[in-house]
């Protein structure tokens, strides 16, 4: 049973490139959320979507920042013209229908993106 | 929105002895609580959680509490394991399962 797959596990840019992240939620999984953390640091909100629908993107910049979850294929968070302060850590999790309640998030192993 | 603070930021204990970390929350709509662990480089991994409804859940070693009223929740660690030490990071989630973490707690384990 396969858990949540991010990749790739770690990227590297130069400032100014577009970074593009991918994450498969585990199956069945329709809820995708992302995180971005700095070394030292907790877990910061980014993006919660579910198939095709962005349902909460409070935590991600406006600029730059974009993310997806087509009815196919992966969730994609992207970073376009990306600046030294985007180096972190950025991970996904996924969690199944909420059903009767608020249900786990399972995270991936994360990708680590550096900017030169 | 909801703000969640975890202390202490380290903590370190001989191994065997009991440890504590401790989390508030300030938004009383929040009604479920993980906790995770993670270690260094490594995915954050579900290791317990409770809900609202419940005052105590407790997994071998581990147990969480939660006081509603005060709206602060606590890990608990007994008889801890050198394979123990890492970061342990709690949340708070609402009915829209969007999860506020803590800081994070450091936590040492000496052998």
């Amino acid at each position: 049973n396969a858990g949540v797959m991010q990749n790739p596990r770690h990227l590297v840019r130069r400032r100014g490139q577009e970074a593009r992240l991918r994450c498969s939620p585990v199956k069945g999984h329709s809820h995708v959320y992302w995180y971005r953390q700095l070394p030292e640091e907790g877990l910061k909100f980014m993006v919660y979507l579910q198939k095709e629908n962005i349902i909460d993107e409070s935590g991600m910049p406006k600029e730059r920042f974009s993310a997806e979850f087509p009815k196919e294929g992966p969730s994609i968070l992207r970073i376009q013209q990306v600046v030294r302060g985007d180096s972190a850590a950025y991970f996904c999790a996924s969690s199944p229908d909420l059903g009767t309640g608020n249900q786990p998030q399972h995270f991936g192993d994360g990708t680590r993106l550096s900017i030169l | 929105g909801e703000n969640v603070e975890q202390h202490p930021s380290t903590l370190s204990v001989q191994e065997g002895d009991s440890a504590v970390i401790k989390c508030t929350y300030s938004d009383s709509a929040s009604n479920y609580f993980p906790w995770y662990k993670q270690e260094l480089g490594k995915r954050p991994q579900l290791i317990i959680d409770i809900r609202s409804n419940v005052g105590e859940k407790k997994d071998q070693r581990i147990a969480v509490t939660l006081n509603k009223t005060a709206k602060h929740f606590s890990l608990h660690i007994t008889e801890t394991q050198p394979e123990d030490s890492a970061v342990y990071f709690c949340a708070a989630s609402n009915s829209f399962n969007k999860f506020y973490f803590g800081s994070g707690t450091k936590l040492n384990v000496k052998p």
